[in-house]
């Protein structure tokens, strides 16, 4: 199956850092997706980016489906950024699961 | 839009008990829904993806007669626990997805809408 490995997995940041958040995948895929789960739990939709670049705020995202790897920019960093961020690949349309990846915990302190 | 609810969000039982997780899609009809396992500071793992009206297809190393799902609406997906034991203690999450072209949704997008999750301790 495929992997998904992302980095790095843990990170520090004081308030309005910026930082860079890499999602590789082993094979390739045609759905990707960023989430970040709070530290309650809560899983949030960021991004649906199986190619190409979105911005949404401070929060972007640039996905290079043919060298099978994407990132996750987050600028100005707050502290309710705090959690962790998990891609995740499917290589279906409306059939298939997603597979997460491994994650990368970010803490934010003031 | 695109709320999903779980309820329990937390659940203490005793071991050899048999416990029930509803999973709702309260704003969308949802033919597909997931059912995933997290383990503290770990990744999530998908259980089983289960179908309105049909049986729930699950992941290679789960065991179905001892994860048993119903998803017998568009709206509610239902995992129950049987005879539970420590080792099923973790946090249990589900996901609905909209059909394809749903109105209200995002054109050419194929996502998933996750709940809050359960937390289950078996004692």
């Amino acid at each position: 199956g495929i992997q998904v490995e992302q980095s790095p997995p843990d990170l520090i940041l004081q308030e309005g850092a910026n930082s860079t958040l890499r999602c590789n995948f082993s094979d390739s895929v045609n759905n990707l997706q960023w989430f970040h789960q709070n530290p309650w739990g809560q899983l949030i939709n960021l991004f649906y980016i199986p190619s190409g670049t979105k911005q949404n705020g401070r929060l972007s995202a640039t996905t290079v489906a043919t060298e099978r790897y994407s990132l996750l920019y987050i600028s100005s960093s707050q502290t309710t950024d705090s959690g962790v961020y998990f891609c995740a690949v499917g290589r279906g349309w409306n059939t298939d699961k997603l597979i997460f990846g491994t994650g990368t915990r970010l803490q934010v302190f003031p | 839009g695109a709320v999903v609810s779980q309820h329990p969000s937390r659940v203490i039982c005793k071991s050899g008990t048999s416990v029930k997780i509803e999973c709702r899609s309260l704003d969308f009809q949802a033919t597909t829904m997931f059912w995933y396992r997290q383990f503290p500071k770990q990744s999530l793992m998908l259980m089983a993806t289960s179908n309105e009206g049909s049986k729930a297809t699950y992941e290679q190393g789960v065991e179905k007669d001892k994860f048993l799902i119903n998803h017998a609406s568009l709206t509610l997906s239902t995992l129950t626990v049987t005879s539970a034991h420590p080792e099923d203690s973790s946090f249990y999450i589900c996901s609905a997805r909209p059909p394809p072209g749903l109105a209200g949704f995002p054109p050419g997008v194929d996502t998933q809408y996750f709940g809050p999750g359960t937390r289950l301790t078996v004692l």
